[in-house]
């Protein structure tokens, strides 16, 4: 079956900071991956997409980046953390066979 | 930029009554999707809608796609406690690697 891992679940992290959040997939190759923020438990902002190793697509300029340094490997980093990063951060990715996200557990990213 | 404007935001009601929550834009999507989300985790895609005028039902949820595709609704029958949760609706947009533009969700909570 086809699954999706996030962590942390939660993380507290002083303004300046680094950032990183990991995300694989199992059961899957070559799959469409994708970083998503939420604010206050609200409508999702697509943040990055990447269709392939290496090839990542940012949709909103600010203070993050991605990276897919293997197949089923996301990566969301910061090099300083802003108070603004603070947020609900989900990974997805695309199911084919059943088309629609499978959405992973979230990370509760609080900056203070 | 495509936009989903979903309402109503929240939306408190008693056991038993109706709802219909709606999904509109001025854009075409080449599908479009609703997915529910409990506190502190992941969506999860309850259903997908594709053809012009396409209605759906998942028990006592029926999902309708406008006949132009930029429009979709959710309906629940005789609500329950257990439908509480953020529900989100979100588009697919054509051509773009399976992105998501998702609505700003409705909040629902159904008291017993």
């Amino acid at each position: 079956s086809q699954t999706i891992h996030q962590w942390p679940a939660t993380l507290v992290q002083p303004v300046g900071s680094p950032l990183s959040l990991e995300c694989t997939v199992e059961g899957t190759s070559n799959p469409n991956l994708y970083w998503y923020r939420q604010a206050a438990g609200r409508g999702l902002q697509l943040l990055f997409y990447s269709v392939g190793i290496g090839q990542i697509s940012s949709e909103v300029p600010q203070n993050l980046s991605a990276s897919r340094p293997q197949d089923r490997q996301f990566i969301l980093s910061s090099k300083k953390l802003l108070l603004s990063d603070s947020g609900f951060y989900l990974c997805a990715f695309w199911r084919v066979r059943f088309p629609g996200y499978t959405f992973g557990s979230g990370t509760r990213l609080t900056v203070v | 930029t495509q936009l989903l404007e979903q309402s109503p935001q929240f939306l408190s009601i008693q056991e038993g009554e109706n709802l219909t929550v709606y999904c509109n834009s001025s854009s075409v999507f080449s599908s479009l999707q609703w997915y529910r989300q409990e506190p502190g985790e992941g969506p999860v895609l309850l259903v997908t809608v594709v053809t012009g005028g396409e209605v759906k039902k998942l028990k006592r949820l029926t999902f309708q796609f406008g006949d132009a595709r930029k429009d979709s609704s959710l309906h629940i029958t005789a609500a329950q406690p257990g439908d509480t949760g953020l529900y989100l609706c979100a588009g697919l947009i054509y051509n773009q690697g399976g992105k998501l533009i998702f609505g700003q969700g409705t909040e629902l909570s159904v008291k017993p």
